[in-house]
């Protein structure tokens, strides 16, 4: 167990719809990052939040956003949902900004139907 | 894309024998990192070498860096079908990034039959 909670496990929905996807980070973690896995894609970057400001953007779409409160878990938003959407999506929580070892949630499998 | 390359994208092995994983990575790098992931589960972190590094041992894993030609390798030894997974190079970009984000291989499927 990797002491980082996601939920819900899987979540389907339709397109046009919208999601929240839930993390907590292990105990005293500061920083927040969420990934995409898809078969086409990989495990992409989406952005990182460090003790509640954003810290680091990827390749997020506009449709997605995301925040972290000041207990310091993370929700991931996404919006008018498309097909290709449909992904493992990943949190994961490190001490610091950077260069750490990161610890995994088990993932949210989003279908967009 | 800022993506690496794992080689091979499969391998299949019996029981006992080694597994060599290797990865490619385009840009500097502070730190690389190697993670497992079983099927459709959360990736598992392995092992941690940093760029000044040239290899590293953690229990059956051995793994070896070299930044000039941005290329990693992981081994493991004397594998168990427990070792059936997929595992991962990261890199973190380097100097050029200031946050933590994670740049991830394709993996590498690893089968490991009794």
């Amino acid at each position: 167990d990797s002491g980082v909670t996601q939920t819900p496990k899987h979540l389907i929905t339709a397109t046009g719809q919208r999601v929240t996807l839930r993390c907590s980070p292990r105990s005293g973690d500061l920083s927040v990052y969420w990934y995409q896995q898809s078969l086409d894609q990989g495990l992409q970057f989406l952005i990182q939040y460090y003790n509640g400001e954003e810290r680091a953007k990827g390749n997020i779409l506009e449709r997605f956003s995301a925040q972290q409160f000041p207990d310091l878990h993370s929700e991931l938003n996404l919006s008018s949902l498309e097909l290709g959407d449909s992904a493992l999506y990943f949190c994961a929580s490190s001490p610091g900004i950077a260069k750490n070892i990161q610890y995994f949630g088990a993932g949210t499998r989003l279908s967009v139907l | 894309s800022q993506q690496g390359e794992e080689d091979p994208q499969a391998l299949s092995i019996q029981e006992g024998e080694n597994a060599t994983m290797n990865c490619s990575y385009k840009t500097s790098i502070n730190n690389l990192q190697w993670y497992r992931q079983n099927s459709g589960r959360g990736l598992v972190h392995l092992i941690l070498i940093r760029s000044n590094e040239r290899e590293k041992h953690s229990g059956r894993l051995r793994v070896t860096l070299d930044t000039s030609k941005k290329s990693s390798s992981l081994l493991i030894t004397a594998s168990r079908a427990a070792d059936t997974a997929s595992y991962f190079c990261a890199t973190d970009g380097g100097m050029a990034n200031q946050g933590g984000k994670l740049i991830f291989g394709q993996g590498t499927e690893l089968s490991v039959k009794p």
